[in-house]
């Protein structure tokens, strides 16, 4: 079937303004994943998902960074109050299980002006 | 900690191999994995091996893992220009979590 898919591609906002970036996985993926990579920086894990619960927040880097998931599918990830600094690509992933290989969406390019 | 590291750069010339190298901390890791990064684009999973295993061929790529040496390579064959891209290398952790290198910039030259 569909890869894994996230929307928008690209969102260019003002500093203090809530954006809502979202993750279609692969059907009958149960495991999802939030990374976050800044220029010239690797993949920083934000949060997974296996099912709807989040055993992992640990990579959330403040309060603002918020995420859901209903109904073991679409995944939304927050960020209130925006600010510069969280310019960056947002990528998900999804994977079997959570065991398996993770497959990647191409990210939602943010820009905070 | 948690720690996976590769050098940055990396170029070669069109038509030799080219090796990425990388080291990991966790020895408890099931797959190591390589992805490739192309400008402008997501991640693609390359290949991946088992831990148990010590190599892993896939057409032009060569997969070599020293368990000891917790030291992981990704060898391409005949590199081509479409092989210009970033190369990350990846470990899954024992609570499930991948620890992501920081990529390594394959840069191929005429």
């Amino acid at each position: 079937g569909a890869g894994v898919s996230q929307s928008p591609s690209n969102k260019v906002t003002e500093k203090g303004k809530d954006v809502e970036l979202r993750c279609d996985p692969i059907s009958g993926h149960t495991a999802l994943y939030w990374y976050r990579q800044s220029l010239g920086q690797g993949l920083e894990f934000l949060i997974y998902f296996q099912g709807n619960s989040a055993p992992d927040k640990s990579g959330l880097p403040s309060d603002r960074f918020s995420a859901e998931r209903t109904g073991g599918s679409v995944s939304t990830l927050t960020i209130q109050r925006t600010q510069q600094e969280d310019s960056a690509v947002y990528l998900c992933a999804s994977s079997f299980q959570g065991k398996e290989t993770q497959y990647f969406g191409p990210g939602t390019r943010l820009l905070v002006l | 900690g948690e720690d996976v590291e590769q050098s940055l750069f990396l170029s070669v010339r069109e038509g030799d191999s080219s090796v990425i190298n990388c080291t990991y901390t966790d020895s408890s890791s099931t797959y190591l994995y390589w992805y490739k990064q192309e400008p402008g684009a997501g991640l693609q999973l390359l290949t991946y091996i088992f831990s148990n295993m010590d190599m892993k061929q896939d057409q032009r790529l060569t997969v070599l893992l020293n368990k000891k040496d917790k030291h992981l390579s990704l060898r391409i064959a005949d590199t081509q220009t479409g092989d210009s891209a970033i190369y990350f290398c990846a470990e899954s952790m024992s609570d499930d979590k991948i620890i992501f290198g920081k990529g390594t910039r394959l840069h191929i030259l005429p």
